[in-house]
């Protein structure tokens, strides 16, 4: 078994700051995802990477930069934040070729 | 792209009623795997099928990969049950997740 950790839990910043989150896998898995979840929606895909230092764009990567530095890590960074996505942001992992793909327990953004 | 349609968007049912929920995809998947979330929580992975019929506990989920769709049935459904459910699917190679914008499904007493 394994584990996906985020950090931090809960992120409070204000409006125009650069916000990091990040994100430990130890499944020794290929592939990371960040997703940002807003209230009562589905799951946008924001970046992946398939590999370290891969870095791939998703549907929602304009307002945001990512980096992988290592296999097990991969940080998302929120470069100016906006009030209009405070959201929940979710990290996954999976094998190379495989979508069975595990979720880290979130980081919650609120932007003052 | 590749887009995921759930049906229903909403359901609503007794304790102990059968719950079916549909996924249905615009291209082919290789890959395809249902999620449940509770309100406030992460996901959960409930099945991983991308192919044929597949049962965990109360849970069965079948894909018919060449009609792109797949379904969950969750049969004598409890309160416990209640939360939201996604279907993700990933075509060859491409290693891009797609998610359906989920089924909420709400079982009452």
């Amino acid at each position: 078994g394994g584990i996906i950790t985020q950090t931090p839990k809960f992120l409070i910043g204000q409006e125009g700051q650069k916000l990091t989150l990040k994100c430990q896998q130890n499944f020794n898995h290929d592939t990371m995802y960040w997703y940002r979840q807003d209230s009562g929606k589905g799951l946008r895909l924001i970046y992946y990477s398939i590999t370290e230092n891969d870095l791939q764009k998703g549907d929602l990567s304009e307002g945001y930069d990512a980096s992988r530095e290592k296999k097990s890590s991969f940080s998302l960074t929120v470069t100016s934040a906006q009030k209009n996505e405070m959201a929940v942001f979710l990290c996954a992992s999976s094998r190379l070729g495989g979508v069975e793909q595990y979720f880290g327990p979130g980081t919650r953004l609120t932007v003052l | 792209g590749q887009q995921v349609q759930q049906s229903p968007a909403s359901l609503v049912l007794q304790e102990g009623e059968n719950a079916e929920l549909q996924c249905n995809f615009s291209s082919t998947a290789t890959q395809l795997q249902w999620f449940y979330q509770r309100p406030g929580g992460s996901l959960v992975s409930l099945l991983y099928n991308p192919s044929g019929t597949k049962h965990t506990g109360r849970l069965t989920s079948t894909t018919v990969t060449k009609e792109r769709r797949s379904s969950l049935h969750i049969s004598s459904s409890q309160i416990t049950d209640s939360g939201t459910y996604f279907c993700a699917m990933e075509r060859r190679g491409n290693e891009k997740i797609t998610f359906g914008a989920g089924t909420k499904l709400t079982i009452k007493p």
